[in-house]
């Protein structure tokens, strides 16, 4: 089964950090882009980052430039989101998604920023 | 920053055929995709590069491609068809996603 699961959400407070996981199975990993979209509660979705096949290109929405970093194995499957700085704006359910037409995704992960 | 622009709410009963829109300048550059959003749930693929039906979804959901917007057409309504709906695509250059606002469709 074509499946990808999120992990690593939690609690943190303003300016922590948090690194997200998401572990796929079912495909060939390393064939892919992969993407880690976001959605505040009661808004709607927001691509954050996506990361080509080997890793050597990798994009980001403006408002998490210089604070997120999206990275990837292909030995283990994973893709990964490391959260600097966190903001209480950053609060939202994590979800990683296949390809860029997120075909496949993840069930997502919490993540609340809150003192 | 790249917008796409979607109406806000959907109205229809049941039987009926709806259409969500989405309009934004690289459109007709860039291919476009649809996305249900039932609560509580992951977002899920209804329609693939403008006009693409993946496995598994059923027929009355079809995409189309005009200039600057894309539409999504849902014939034969059913009250399962209630849920919010996104349209995705990517700048003009290809390098940033980016959605749209959404779209709640109610099923009177």
């Amino acid at each position: 089964e074509v499946q990808l699961v999120d992990s690593g959400g939690g609690l943190v407070q303003p300016g922590g950090s948090l690194r997200l996981s998401c572990a796929a199975s079912g495909f060939t990993f390393s064939s892919y882009w992969m993407n880690w979209a976001r959605q505040a509660p009661g808004k709607g979705l927001e691509w954050v980052a996506n990361i080509n096949q080997d890793g050597s290109e990798k994009y980001y929405v403006d408002s998490v430039k210089g604070r997120f970093t999206i990275s990837r194995d292909n030995a283990k499957n994973s893709l990964y989101l490391q959260m600097n700085t966190l903001r209480v704006e950053d609060t939202a359910v994590y979800y990683c998604a296949r390809d860029h037409a997120f075909d496949i995704w993840g069930q997502g992960t919490m993540v609340t920023v809150s003192s | 920053s790249y917008e796409l622009t979607q109406p806000p709410s959907v109205s229809v009963s049941p039987g009926q055929t709806a259409r969500i829109t989405c309009s934004g300048d690289a459109l007709p550059k860039q291919y476009a995709y649809w996305y249900q959003q039932k609560p509580g749930q992951a977002p899920v693929l209804v329609i693939n590069k403008d006009s693409e039906r993946p496995s598994g979804i059923p027929e009355r959901f079809s995409g189309s491609s005009s200039g600057t917007t894309v539409t999504l057409t849902i014939s034969g309504v059913q009250a399962e068809d209630e849920a919010d709906y996104y349209c995705q695509s990517a700048d003009s250059s290809g390098t940033y996603r980016v959605f749209g606002g959404g779209t709640k469709l109610t099923v009177l």
